[in-house]
């Protein structure tokens, strides 16, 4: 089985201020992680992924993701946030060795995230 | 331009009217799937498809049916809705990279 955390419902920090939304999971073999994002009234957009390689992944909108095996986690980073930041954002796991049910990502129940002015 | 299609956005009913939510890819994307996005419980996947003519159930199936007849295609069918089916619903399409590509989301109200 594989799941997903997110420990913080809501993320609070100041614009211009560095900002980390939390995510850990659990999956059997090695792990597909993505990250989504999620703005008001729309459907979610991908963000990035962690396949195999670097630990550190960039993608969209300056932000970036670093893969920690030995603490599960896969926490989502920006140096410096931006009020249109401010969205829901998803971190969803698949086993990399998966099929048929465990093909498909699992989600987690969402962090949002609000950056003040 | 790449989408992810969904008809209606926004839909009001009452309590067993049969309705469809309409899902249309323009990718040729072989997997498409239906999840339900509710507070405090992230997204659950409802149903997914592999392929045309292969579908089957994720976490929370009970009340909906799918059909997968052609590629681009993977309506979602309430044949009896009931107000705990009162969601918001996305449809996703998965790109060979292996991200999803999400529609807009079907704003479902059963009354």
């Amino acid at each position: 089985a594989q799941s997903v955390a997110q420990p913080e419902d809501q993320v609070n920090v100041a614009e211009g201020n560095p900002l980390t939304v939390k995510c850990t999971y659990s999956v059997s073999g090695n792990p597909y992680l993505f990250w989504y994002v999620q703005y008001p009234n729309r459907g979610l957009q991908f963000l990035l992924k962690y396949i195999t390689g670097d630990n550190l992944v960039k993608g969209s909108y300056g932000f970036e993701a670093e893969f920690n095996k030995s603490q599960t986690s896969f926490h989502l980073k920006k140096p410096s946030a931006l009020v249109s930041d401010s969205a829901l954002y998803f971190c969803a796991v698949r086993d990399m060795r998966g099929s048929g049910g465990s093909y498909i990502p699992t989600f987690g129940r969402g962090t949002s995230l609000i950056v003040h002015p | 331009e790449a989408q992810v299609t969904q008809n209606p956005r926004y839909l009001i009913t009452v309590t067993g009217k049969k309705l469809t939510v309409t899902c249309s890819q323009n990718m040729n994307h072989e997997y498409m799937s239906w999840y339900r996005q509710d507070p405090g419980l992230g997204l659950r996947q409802i149903y997914y498809s592999m392929n045309v003519e292969v579908t089957d159930k994720g976490d929370v199936p009970e009340g909906y049916k799918v059909s997968r007849k052609e590629k681009r295609n993977f309506p979602l069918i309430l044949e009896s809705p009931s107000p705990n089916q009162t969601s918001l619903y996305f449809c996703a399409s998965r790109v060979n990279t292996g991200e999803l590509f999400f529609g807009e989301g079907s704003r479902l109200t059963v009354l």
